[in-house]
């Protein structure tokens, strides 16, 4: 697998609290992306970024910030975590320049009471 | 925007039987990708798609993308229970730096 480490791993947290997730890479790829897996939704994109300090919005960016400060961390921020952001949260690296294939974190589960 | 559909949601098969999950675009597709998700774990790239009427083989695993770059399908011959896991399409049009995945397959595998 990539040098790909997601924290933390599983997260109950409460309605309206700050939640940060962090994806941390070693393999110094420049595009990083934040998805979400839901039941019958599968995998859809939240933020990416394709450099440091460089972000673009996804399809399901509501409610979401991110920032990327470094090359190896993109940090997910939900700002005030409502339930409907309960899910698992998967962090990915790859794209343009490697050929487009996206390698996987092993995912967040965020739990939000 | 871009949409990529895929059926079944759902299939159970019996150990040694074959399986096919089919993936459709709204438009058209520079390339397509395929990867499989085990229960509990994280989606694994398994192949990638560039050329029209492109056919690859993996084992037992046979990709194909469509003449009109909008559609694709994954086959398996002969499932063994290690195939159990869901199965996603994801494509990227032309000049797009986003993958957008379909909802998957889950294919469970009857010993």
């Amino acid at each position: 697998d990539a040098g790909i480490t997601q924290s933390p791993r599983h997260k109950v947290t409460e309605t309206g609290t700050p939640v940060t997730l962090r994806c941390h890479q070693t393999e110094n790829h420049r595009y990083m992306y934040w998805y979400r897996q839901d039941p019958g939704h599968g995998l859809r994109l939240i933020h990416y970024s394709y450099g440091v300090k460089d972000t673009d919005k996804g399809e399901v960016s509501d409610g979401y910030s991110v920032s990327r400060s470094k090359t190896e961390d993109f940090l997910l921020t939900l700002e005030s975590a409502t339930s409907s952001q309960t899910s698992v949260y998967f962090c990915a690296i790859g794209g343009p320049g490697h050929s487009y294939e996206q390698y996987f974190g092993p995912g967040t589960r965020l739990t939000v009471t | 925007g871009q949409q990529v559909m895929q059926i079944p949601q759902y299939q159970h098969v019996q150990e040694g039987e074959d399986f096919t999950t089919y993936c459709n675009s709204s438009t058209t597709l520079s390339n397509i990708q395929w990867y499989k998700q085990r229960p509990g774990g994280h989606p694994v790239f398994l192949i990638q798609l560039v050329k029209s009427g492109e056919v690859k083989k993996q084992k037992r695993l046979t990709f194909q993308f469509g003449e009109a770059k909008k559609n694709s399908s994954l086959h398996i011959t002969a499932t063994q229970t290690t195939d159990v896991g869901t199965y996603f399409c994801a494509g990227i049009e032309g000049g797009s730096e986003k993958l957008v995945f379909g909802k998957g397959t889950k294919l469970t595998v009857n010993p």
